[in-house]
């Protein structure tokens, strides 16, 4: 079984800051790294499917990196609203695997 | 509205007893899963599949089983073999391209709990 991690596991940040957090995934045999949110009482909906080393990608005031030689993405949320407030999951699929495998999650509260 | 729905939103089971998971979706989609999530755990693939009339084991397969008898629809049988079956149960599906790099579409889940 493949080990992803995502850190910090629980962050609070006022109403207009900025975050970041940060998903650890194998560094060998990549294939790609998805980020989904998962807002509470919702279905979790999918942000970025990254499969380049040194990928960007941007949705609003959400992006996300990929380095893949290190085994790392970080996802950035810029002047963090109340509404930003879900959980964020990473999942990996390395190159032999056609599932993903998930880490367990980065929970946002934004506090107005 | 194409999406997928997971009924019911919560379930009770005696001990013993075997009890399923309904999946259904109108996406189109070839790919469907089954994950399970524990507090403070991540997901975690129970069973999936490519295509209809064929399905894969994943991570923790034991004491569950599926189908995929058309293409809109994965069941998810929880047995009696399973021990420990109290969980939050979410259903997804996704393209399966060439490229293969599609994202995933989810359910709302269904919680089952054991009486």
């Amino acid at each position: 079984i493949l080990n992803v991690e995502q850190s910090p596991q629980s962050l609070h940040v006022q109403e207009g800051d900025s975050t970041n957090f940060t998903c650890s995934f194998p560094s060998s045999n990549f294939y790609a790294l998805h980020w989904y949110r998962w807002e509470t009482a919702k279905s979790p909906e999918a942000l970025f499917v990254m499969t380049l080393n040194g990928d960007e990608k941007k949705k609003g005031r959400i992006s996300a990196t990929l380095n893949t030689k290190e085994g790392y993405s970080y996802l950035y949320i810029k002047g963090s609203q109340p509404e930003d407030s879900a959980t964020y999951l990473c999942a990996f699929r390395s190159g032999s695997a056609r599932q993903l495998t998930f880490g367990s999650g980065t929970q946002l509260t934004v506090l107005p | 509205d194409g999406g997928i729905t997971q009924s019911p939103k919560y379930l009770f089971r005696k001990e013993g007893q075997n009890v399923t998971l309904s999946c259904e979706q109108n996406l189109n989609h070839d790919a469907m899963y089954w994950y399970r999530q524990d507090p403070g755990q991540g997901l975690r693939l129970i069973y999936y599949s490519q295509i209809v009339n064929d399905f894969q084991k994943g991570d923790i397969a034991e004491g569950y089983s599926v189908s995929r008898e058309k293409k809109e629809s994965f069941p998810l049988t929880v047995t009696s073999a399973q021990k420990n079956p109290t969980a939050f149960y979410l259903c997804a599906s996704s393209i399966v391209g060439a490229r293969d790099n599609q994202p995933q579409h989810f359910g709302d889940g269904t919680r089952l709990s054991i009486l």
